[in-house]
């Protein structure tokens, strides 16, 4: 069965980091590319970023470009998110999700709160 | 970027009757491989978004067969046949035959 399941979300002051982690079971993770997409309260889903199944390339939304690196472990089966200089606007459910094209699976997401 | 524009951004259907939700792209989806890059997304409350159609007409793993897709080009329609209580939610049309991926607005379906 396919899981992805995410970690690291929490509430982060203005300007803070945070990492989030994705751990992925039940496929070989070395051969899908990668995404993270979100959800803001009273929103609709953003695409966040997307990562290549060898970690060769990476793609992201100008809205987080510079401040945000995707990047993978693909001995570890686990995709990354390295947010930094986080603004209020990146408050959101952060899911990862499997596939190069319309993702397939998607994990639970975690909640990231940027707040003072 | 390539612009998803839903409609209804609202829907509120009497279980056993049909709906239809339109999704229109600013740019062709058609891919020099002769295949259309449109996938429908249902999110359910509290859940993730789960897949329901790819490639404007092809339904994933377990997908009710009530859902259809339809459309080409830049014209895309999703249909449920006879909707159900299960089916409330908010629906997503995305592309991804260009990056950035996008997603339309959204539409909410809820049951009469």
């Amino acid at each position: 069965e396919v899981q992805v399941l995410e970690s690291g979300g929490g509430l982060v002051q203005p300007g803070g980091s945070l990492r989030l982690s994705c751990a992925a079971s039940g496929f070989t993770f070395s051969n899908y590319a990668m995404n993270w997409v979100r959800r803001a309260p009273g929103k609709g889903l953003a695409w966040v970023s997307l990562i290549s199944s060898t970690g060769g390339s990476t793609y992201y939304a100008d809205s987080v470009r510079g401040r945000f690196t995707i990047s993978r472990d693909n001995s570890q089966n686990t995709l990354y998110l390295q947010m930094n200089s986080l603004r209020a606007e990146d408050t959101a459910i952060y899911y990862c999700a499997k596939g190069w094209l319309g993702p397939d699976y998607w994990g639970q997401g975690t909640l990231v709160t940027v707040s003072s | 970027d390539i612009v998803m524009t839903q409609t209804p951004l609202s829907l509120s259907v009497t279980p056993g009757q049909p709906a239809s939700i339109s999704c229109k792209s600013s740019q062709s989806l058609l891919g020099s491989d002769g295949k259309t890059y449109l996938y429908w997304y249902l999110q359910k409350p509290g859940q993730p978004p789960q897949l329901l159609i790819y490639e404007v007409s092809n339904r994933f793993s377990g997908v009710p067969d009530r859902f259809s897709g339809s459309g080409s080009g830049t014209d895309f329609t999703l249909k449920i046949s006879r909707v159900e209580a299960e089916d409330v939610g908010v629906y997503y049309c995305m592309q991804t035959i260009h990056l950035p991926r996008t997603f339309g607005q959204g539409t909410k379906l809820e049951i009469k």
